[in-house]
């Protein structure tokens, strides 16, 4: 059963906090990307990596977002720290370069900052 | 800025009725185009991908394809309540798995 699983499913931290976010793509997949969903502004791109190297993380503020992706097993969204306005569900994506360009996602990351 | 724009409905439609949904797109360089259903609380569902001007059946969906208008929609037929969800709209530029811009989807109710 292929498919992107994330970690957790649910998170709900104190403002100032560290989140870790953690994916693994699908198997055999070489392209990994981050989306934030909000009901106000949707479905926004954070970043993304191909063949575990960055291309573009011009949707994440920098000063508090991190994306990295340590193996072709893993892809992680770290925020420090965190504010209230992170609040949203955190969605990674993965797609395969070489057989179709569709991306499909994972359950997503609820994350609220209280 | 690419940007892709939908009507956020709701669009009610009675079932076994024919559900269409469009979908405008600024970016002339686009290439690709996908259509996602996503229920309430759950993550896009891909439906359909479209790559070239034209319609595309896939089962009761088809996908339809302007460029010159840029210009893309969605037709459902025989539309059944489990339709009911919102349609996301997405667009990649260039050949390679760049990343979808979305659109902000349009609610679709499906009146029993």
């Amino acid at each position: 059963d292929a498919r992107v699983t994330q970690t957790p499913r649910d998170k709900v931290t104190e403002m100032g906090q560290e989140v870790t976010m953690r994916c693994q793509p699908i198997l055999g997949h070489n392209t990994v990307f981050w989306y934030r969903q909000t009901m106000m502004q949707g479905l926004e791109l954070l970043a993304y990596f191909r063949n575990r190297a960055p291309l573009d993380d011009s949707g994440m503020p920098k000063d508090r977002f991190s994306a990295e992706m340590p193996d072709a097993t893993l892809a992680t969204l770290k925020i420090q720290p965190s504010e209230p306005r992170d609040s949203a569900v955190y969605f990674c994506a993965s797609a395969s370069l070489t057989a179709n360009t569709e991306a499909f996602f994972g359950q997503g990351t609820r994350l609220t900052v209280v | 800025q690419k940007e892709v724009e939908q009507n956020s409905g709701p669009l009610s439609v009675p079932e076994g009725a024919i559900a269409s949904l469009n979908c405008t797109y600024s970016d002339r360089g686009s290439q690709s185009f996908f259509w996602y259903r996503q229920y309430s609380g759950k993550s896009p569902e891909l439906i359909m991908s479209i790559y070239s001007n034209g319609d595309k059946e896939d089962g009761r969906f088809t996908a339809q394809l302007n460029k010159a208008s840029q210009y893309v929609s969605l037709l459902i037929r025989d539309s059944q309540p489990s339709d009911s969800a919102t349609y996301l709209c997405a667009v990649r530029s260039g050949g390679g798995a760049d990343g979808l811009t979305f659109g902000k989807g349009t609610h679709l109710i499906i009146q029993p």
